[in-house]
């Protein structure tokens, strides 16, 4: 069974462009999640799919990011205009219903797309 | 608010010896917590999770963990440590607000010495 897919692996860009990520979650998992690792700091909530719905993007840093998950299959993580601060490392992950309120599925994680922007 | 905070940022030991990283975390709840690990051009992996009953947790790889709510930690332990253990390790507390989603520390950089 395939993991969590990320795509790019590593992306460098300028100040002032956009970059798009993408995470194609486990087949069949609903819960998708986008967090972000910022230089050694801790890795923070970004936003949560359930399907094509996001949940809770509380998480999201500001109206440069836009996050989208058409068909609640693949999402895509969009950066416009990408600015300094927006660089580390943006994992995904993925994982089923659970069927109460307690959470007790396991996220799995993609590898991560490191983004630098200078 | 729910944090995790992991005091050590690096950590080295020596190939063989016992390892025990530690995690204490802040939530008002029962807590769900996790460790996870990530090696060099991996993505993060689960180790081990507590969400109820039996306090000492084991794990993939070796590792095991223990609960203690007078204490709010959730300390990683190894008896014996591998070259190929030397990573990233985070853990994390399982939190609801809006969402259900996973609250991190900032993870301790564990390096092996040969």
């Amino acid at each position: 069974e395939a993991g969590v897919t990320q795509f790019p692996s590593h992306s460098v860009i300028e100040k002032g462009q956009t970059v798009t990520l993408r995470c194609d979650p486990i087949s069949g998992h609903d819960n998708l999640y986008w967090y972000r690792r910022v230089m050694g700091k801790e890795i923070k909530f970004l936003l949560h799919f359930v399907k094509e719905s996001k949940q809770d993007e509380s998480g999201m840093p500001n109206n440069r990011f836009l996050a989208e998950r058409t068909g609640g299959t693949y999402s895509t993580l969009k950066v416009q205009p990408a600015e300094l601060e927006d660089s580390g490392v943006y994992f995904c992950a993925s994982s089923q219903l659970s069927r109460d309120r307690v959470g007790n599925t396991e996220a799995f994680f993609g590898q991560g797309t490191r983004l630098t922007v200078v | 608010a729910q944090s995790v905070t992991q005091p050590d940022i690096h950590i080295t030991v020596s190939e063989g010896a016992s390892l025990e990283l530690r995690c204490n975390y802040s939530y008002g709840a029962t807590p769900y917590l996790f460790w996870y690990v990530q090696s060099p051009g991996q993505g993060l992996q689960l180790l081990l999770k507590y969400f109820s009953g039996d306090t000492l947790v084991q794990g993939i790889k070796g590792f095991e963990a223990e609960f203690k709510r007078s204490q709010s930690s959730f300390n990683l332990r190894k008896p014996s440590v591998h070259w190929s253990d030397a990573a990233e390790y985070f853990c994390a507390v399982g939190a609801w607000d809006s969402s259900y989603k996973l609250i991190f520390g900032s993870g301790t950089r564990l390096l092996v010495r040969p």
